[in-house]
């Protein structure tokens, strides 16, 4: 089975250029999740879509960031203006049900992007 | 809203040392609890996870946590750690609105 996809692996820019990250989650997932992980600390949810309906949004700073998941099954994360603050890593994750499921799903991660804002 | 507190940032032990990472959270209701593992150069993995019945759970590669709920802890273990043991450790709670919070993490280096 195939894992969580994302690209680019690596990305810098510079401030308030703009950058997008591209997800494709584990066939057949039907939730999917964006995390920012600062370096020295733990993934924190940004958005997560159950399908390509957005289930919780409330973490994402949505003066610059914005994620879609137009078809249920990729997603894009965009950042327009990028900060200095935003660099980190964005990982992608996704689980079989989400909501659906409960709360005792596994979450698969895929390999996330390394951004740097200069 | 949940929290996740690890205790250790940084953890070097010897081979066949015994390992306890120390994970508390905070949250009134029903929780289910995670240990997650990045291996160097990897994505993060399952380790295990505890959502009801016994509270001593055994994850994968010899690892154990216990849940203890009135601690509001999840402490992870295992007896005798391996060289191939190293990596970075989150703990994480799942106690709202399937919304996943995540420690800080503990990174553990085992010396060969």
């Amino acid at each position: 089975e195939a894992g969580v996809a994302q690209s680019p692996r690596y990305k810098i820019i510079e401030k308030r250029q703009s950058v997008a990250f591209w997800c494709n989650p584990i066939s057949g997932h039907a939730t999917l999740y964006w995390y920012q992980q600062i370096l020295g600390q733990g993934p924190k949810l940004l958005i997560q879509f159950q399908n390509n309906g957005v289930v919780d949004d409330s973490q994402l700073p949505k003066d610059r960031f914005s994620a879609e998941r137009l078809k249920g099954v990729d997603s894009t994360l965009k950042i327009q203006p990028a900060k200095l603050e935003d660099s980190a890593v964005y990982l992608c994750a996704s689980s079989h049900l989400g909501l659906a499921g409960g709360r005792r799903e596994t979450q698969y991660f895929g390999p996330g992007t390394r951004l740097l804002v200069l | 809203a949940q929290s996740v507190s690890q205790h250790n940032h940084h953890v070097i032990l010897s081979e066949a040392a015994s390992l306890e990472l120390g994970c508390n959270y905070s949250y009134g209701g029903t929780v289910n609890l995670f240990w997650y593992v990045q291996y160097p150069g990897q994505h993060l993995q399952l380790l295990l996870k505890y959502f009801s019945g016994d509270p001593l759970v055994k994850g994968i590669k010899g690892f154990e946590a216990e849940f203890i709920k009135s601690k509001f802890s999840f402490n992870l273990r295992k007896p005798s750690v391996q060289w191939s043991d190293t990596a970075e450790y989150f703990c994480a709670v799942n106690g709202g609105n399937n919304d996943m919070r995540f420690g800080a993490g503990t990174r553990l280096t085992v010396k060969p």
